[in-house]
């Protein structure tokens, strides 16, 4: 197992356009998170999941956002009509069990440029 | 409104010494505290965590202490080391409510100097 994978690394996409970003979390994790992470802050949360069931979801997530988690196995994070601002390292990780015990493992993003 | 603040962006601190980073948070709630190591490039890195029915947590090299009454924790990292070089972030949560999610501060990017 080589860890929290997203897909892809980079994305550098049109005002307007739509992406979708990929994490394959760690096989045995049935929690997994997705975080925006700007330039000189700290990851911000967007979302959380527990097997296939989206039991959490920020403010920050706003309607043109979408995430699934179909089969409780891969996530995919959706952004429609891209604005300059979504442009943002976009992390997953996932961990076996609430964060209080287990912390995460993050993956290494997903760099968003909107231009 | 930043619930969780990391004061010092960078610290500089000479290969053997100890390097002390600092976190406050001002949610009451608050009752889980983690610090993250990012690397460049790299997702951040679980390091220690602590709950506030402690004061104190060690691993190694690395101790977290928690103030509950002055909302404020800290990393020590003894001896620091080159390889500890990186962005460190403290994170928060609340364990009631069923929430899941952490609150992260803007990190300090520790620099250990040869």
């Amino acid at each position: 197992d080589t860890g929290v994978s997203q897909d892809p690394r980079h994305k550098i996409t049109k005002r307007g356009q739509n992406v979708t970003f990929r994490c394959d979390p760690i096989s045995e994790h049935n929690r997994l998170y997705w975080y925006r992470q700007t330039l000189g802050q700290g990851p911000e949360f967007l979302t959380y999941f527990q097997n296939e069931a989206q039991l959490e979801k920020s403010r920050l997530l706003s309607d043109r956002f979408s995430a699934e988690r179909p089969k409780g196995s891969f996530s995919t994070l959706e952004i429609q009509r891209t604005e300059q601002g979504d442009s943002a390292m976009y992390l997953c990780a996932s961990s076996t069990g609430p964060s209080l015990n287990y912390g995460y493992t993050f993956g290494s993003g997903t760099r968003l440029t909107v231009v | 409104d930043q619930q969780v603040k990391q004061n010092s962006p960078s610290l500089s601190v000479q290969e053997g010494r100890i390097s002390i980073l600092n976190c406050d948070y001002t949610n009451s709630m608050f009752d889980y505290f983690l610090w993250y190591k990012k690397y460049p490039a790299e997702g951040p890195t679980f390091l220690i965590s602590i709950s506030s029915i402690k004061d104190k947590n060690e691993d190694g090299r690395f101790t977290v202490f928690l103030n509950k009454s002055a909302k404020h924790l800290s990393l020590h990292i003894v001896p620091s080391q080159p390889g500890d070089s990186a962005v460190y972030f403290c994170a928060a949560s609340s364990s009631g409510g069923g929430a899941d999610g952490l609150t992260f501060g803007k990190g300090t990017h520790l620099i250990i100097q040869p």
